[in-house]
């Protein structure tokens, strides 16, 4: 089975300063990954994937991710944090059969601090 | 360019109605895919369709869950006799194809006194 961990529910952050979402993964296979945002009582919005090639990743709104193999690991991050920027981070992985359904972390809340 | 909208975007009913939800994928996209999410935990792969065809089924979707997708359009979830806990947030997705990026509707609150 397909699992992803997100091991922090909250991060705080300076506005300004780097941030960092953390996210690991555990897949038989080559792994799919991808990061979303979520806003207060709205859907998912797509931030960044990775699929092959390239182990940094870029995405929407200046973000980026790191994807490690060894440490199964790809977080997501950011040189410079905006307070816009708070919001809920989910960590999702595509499962390898014909559904190619996500299953998603439990999600890490973001706060940026002005 | 309009993405996947979902219709209602909130639904208060009591336990033991039946409620329906609609989803209108981006055009083009022909994969449907339906998710729920509860309070604290990310979203829960439900079913999804390839066309008009289900094709899969979560063990999450109960015998009182239904969906369609009759024309390969949009698609609906029913919930029939609900139950206080089906209240969640029920979310769309669309995707070009099987590899293809999923892209989310605003999703569906659903909450059942």
């Amino acid at each position: 089975a397909q699992s992803v961990a997100q091991p922090e529910d909250q991060v705080n952050v300076a506005e300004g300063n780097p941030l960092t979402v953390k996210c690991t993964y555990s897949v038989s296979g080559n792994p799919y990954l991808f990061w979303y945002v979520q806003y207060p009582n709205r859907g998912l919005q797509f931030l960044l994937k990775y699929i092959t090639g390239d182990n940094l990743v870029k995405g929407s709104y200046g973000f980026e991710a790191e994807f490690n193999k060894s440490q199964t690991s790809f977080h997501l991050k950011k040189p410079s944090a905006l307070v816009s920027d708070s919001a809920l981070y989910f960590c999702a992985v595509r499962t390898s059969g014909s559904a190619r359904q996500l299953t998603f972390g439990s999600g890490t809340q973001l706060t940026v601090l002005p | 360019d309009t993405g996947v909208s979902q219709d209602p975007r909130h639904k208060i009913t009591k336990r033991g109605q039946n409620v329906t939800f609609r989803c209108d994928p981006i055009s083009e996209h022909n994969r449907l895919y339906w998710y729920r999410q509860t309070l604290g935990q990310g979203p829960e792969f439900l079913t999804y369709f390839q066309n008009e065809a289900q094709l899969e089924k979560s063990r999450l979707l109960s015998d009182r869950f239904s969906a369609e997708r009759p024309k390969g359009s949009f698609s609906t979830l029913e919930i029939q006799r609900t139950e206080q806990g089906d209240s969640a947030m029920y979310l769309c997705a669309s995707s070009l194809g099987p590899k293809e990026t999923q892209y989310f509707g605003p999703g569906t609150r659903l909450l059942v006194l």
